[in-house]
C-alpha cells in the first residue's frame, strides 16, 4: 500500500524547535518530489515547503523561510521538516504530500501530525 | 504570489443535485490547477489535476474545467459522501497556493 506516515509533532514553547518526519512506503520514494503542507485549526491549507527528488533544490513559503528546513534521506525513505524559532501562528496539523509522477498536484498525503506552539 | 479565490464559501445542495464550485486565479496558471476534497479529521484527497484529469479512483461524477484564470469543479448527482470541503490549488508558480475552500453542505 502506498503510504506516508508523519511523526514528531507535539507541544513546544515559542522560540523552540521540533523535527517532523514522514516515512514513505509502498513506492520508490526517491522518484518523487515531496512537500509539507499545514492547516491551522479550523483554517484552510497552506503549502509550506518542497524538495526535489535528490534534495538539491528546495522552496519555502515566505512565512517559514529562514526558520524551517526541509530535507530527505532516500536511503531511509524519509522526508523531514526542521522547525526552528517557532511561533504561535505555526500551530497547525502538518501533512507531508507527494507530488504526482510527472505532474505536480499532491497525489498522496499522510494523515498529519499536530504541532502546538504555546507557553 | 498567485492568489486563488474560491466561490461560494458555502454551497447548500440536496443529494442527487449538481454542485458547481468556482476558483479564480489572480494570474494565469496554464493547466497547473488541481482540486482536493477534505473531510473532517482527514487528510485532503486529490480529485483532479491538470484542470480536468481525474486522479486514480475518482468517480466520473467529478469533473473539472476551465482555463487561464477561471476554473470550475462540477460534482454531478451528489452522494452523501461528497459533502466536504473542496480546495483548488495552483502549482504553476512558487509559492504553490490554495484557495480558501468551498464547503459543500447538505441542503
Amino acid at each position: 500500500e502506498v503510504q506516508l506516515v508523519e511523526s514528531g509533532g507535539g507541544l513546544v514553547q515559542p522560540g523552540g524547535s521540533l523535527r517532523l518526519s514522514c516515512a514513505a512506503s509502498g513506492f520508490t520514494f526517491s522518484n518523487y518530489e515531496a512537500n509539507w503542507v499545514r492547516q491551522a485549526p479550523g483554517q484552510g491549507l497552506e503549502w509550506v515547503s518542497y524538495i526535489t527528488t535528490s534534495g538539491s533544490s528546495t522552496y519555502y513559503a515566505d512565512s517559514v523561510k529562514g526558520r524551517f528546513t526541509i530535507s530527505r534521506d532516500n536511503a531511509k525513505n524519509s522526508l523531514y521538516l526542521q522547525l526552528n524559532s517557532l511561533r504561535a501562528e505555526d500551530t497547525a496539523v502538518y501533512f507531508c504530500a507527494r507530488d504526482g509522477y510527472h505532474y505536480y498536484a499532491f497525489d498522496i498525503w499522510g494523515q498529519g501530525t499536530m504541532v502546538t506552539v504555546s507557553s | 504570489e498567485i492568489v486563488m479565490t474560491q466561490s461560494p464559501a458555502t454551497l447548500s445542495v440536496s443529494p442527487g443535485e449538481t454542485a458547481t464550485l468556482s476558483c479564480r486565479a489572480s494570474q494565469g496558471v496554464r493547466s497547473n490547477l488541481g482540486w482536493y476534497q477534505q473531510k473532517p479529521g482527514q487528510a485532503p484527497r486529490l480529485l483532479i489535476y491538470g484542470v480536468s484529469t481525474r486522479a486514480t479512483g475518482i468517480p466520473a461524477r467529478f469533473s473539472g474545467s476551465g482555463s487561464g484564470t477561471e476554473f470550475t469543479l462540477t460534482i454531478s448527482s451528489l452522494q452523501s459522501e461528497d459533502f466536504a470541503v473542496y480546495y483548488c490549488q495552483q502549482y504553476n508558480n512558487w509559492p504553490r497556493t490554495f484557495g480558501q475552500g468551498t464547503k459543500v453542505e447538505i441542503k
